[in-house]
């Protein structure tokens, strides 16, 4: 597609429950970035993948957060025994890999754990 | 210490008018970039303007202009001639190149408001 592609734009999720949440980057984008932003804040970085490994994990909060990419194009958020706090609009976003070029992000997922 | 650091929470500024939004950054890599980002109510993430940390001039994109003064460390986005659309949550980011890592940091952002 055109641009990053997440699904879905909006999950409503019971407190212990399991959530997968869903990125497409722009085509030929070796950089992918899951982001977690928190009403009035600034974007929280998650975990970063250049091609199908991660290359920075050291922003998932907890083991509770685990993502993947297993082919180096579209990536899937795992949240396990889900918790209220974990209520935010994921982003994520992609680039190419040279430092010099800036991210491209999706229209985030907002997940609300009731 | 914060990375990024942006101090305005909250801006006003007149349509028309040119609004400076202040930036400072922390690093002790030589190479970096500095990205503003614009996020409207609507949510999505616009890239505004890209200032690379070797680059001899200021960045410019049209109504955007980055002051960069690399000895103190800032990147202040200028936005001139302010029109009512402009009113977002501004953020800086930094990207270094250091540490085998090329994530994006972020500030707390500035809330702007164009008023008419």
């Amino acid at each position: 597609g055109a641009g990053v592609s997440q699904t879905p734009s909006n999950k409503v999720t019971e407190k212990g429950k399991y959530v997968e949440l869903r990125c497409d980057p722009i085509s030929g984008h070796t950089a992918l970035y899951w982001y977690r932003q928190s009403l009035g804040q600034g974007p929280e970085f998650l975990i970063y993948f250049q091609g199908t490994g991660a290359a920075d994990d050291s922003g998932l909060p907890n083991d509770r957060f685990f993502a993947v990419r297993p082919e180096g194009s579209v990536s899937t958020l795992k949240i396990q025994r889900t918790e209220r706090g974990d209520s935010a609009v994921y982003l994520c976003a992609s680039s190419l890999s040279d430092s010099n070029t800036e991210a491209f992000f999706g229209q985030g997922t907002r997940l609300t754990v009731v | 210490a914060q990375k990024i650091t942006q101090t305005q929470p909250g801006m006003f500024v007149q349509e028309k008018e040119a609004v400076t939004l202040d930036c400072t950054y922390d690093t002790s890599d030589p190479s970096y970039g500095l990205f503003w980002y614009k996020q409207p109510s609507s949510g999505e993430m616009i890239f505004l303007i890209y200032q690379g940390s070797y680059d001899q001039q200021n960045a410019t994109e049209g109504r955007y202009s980055l002051n960069f003064q690399k000895a103190r460390k800032s990147a202040n986005l200028v936005i001139s001639a302010s029109q009512l659309g402009d009113s977002a949550m501004y953020f800086c980011a930094m990207r270094e190149r250091g540490e085998g890592t090329y994530k994006y940091i972020f500030g707390t952002g500035t809330r702007l408001k164009v008023l008419a």
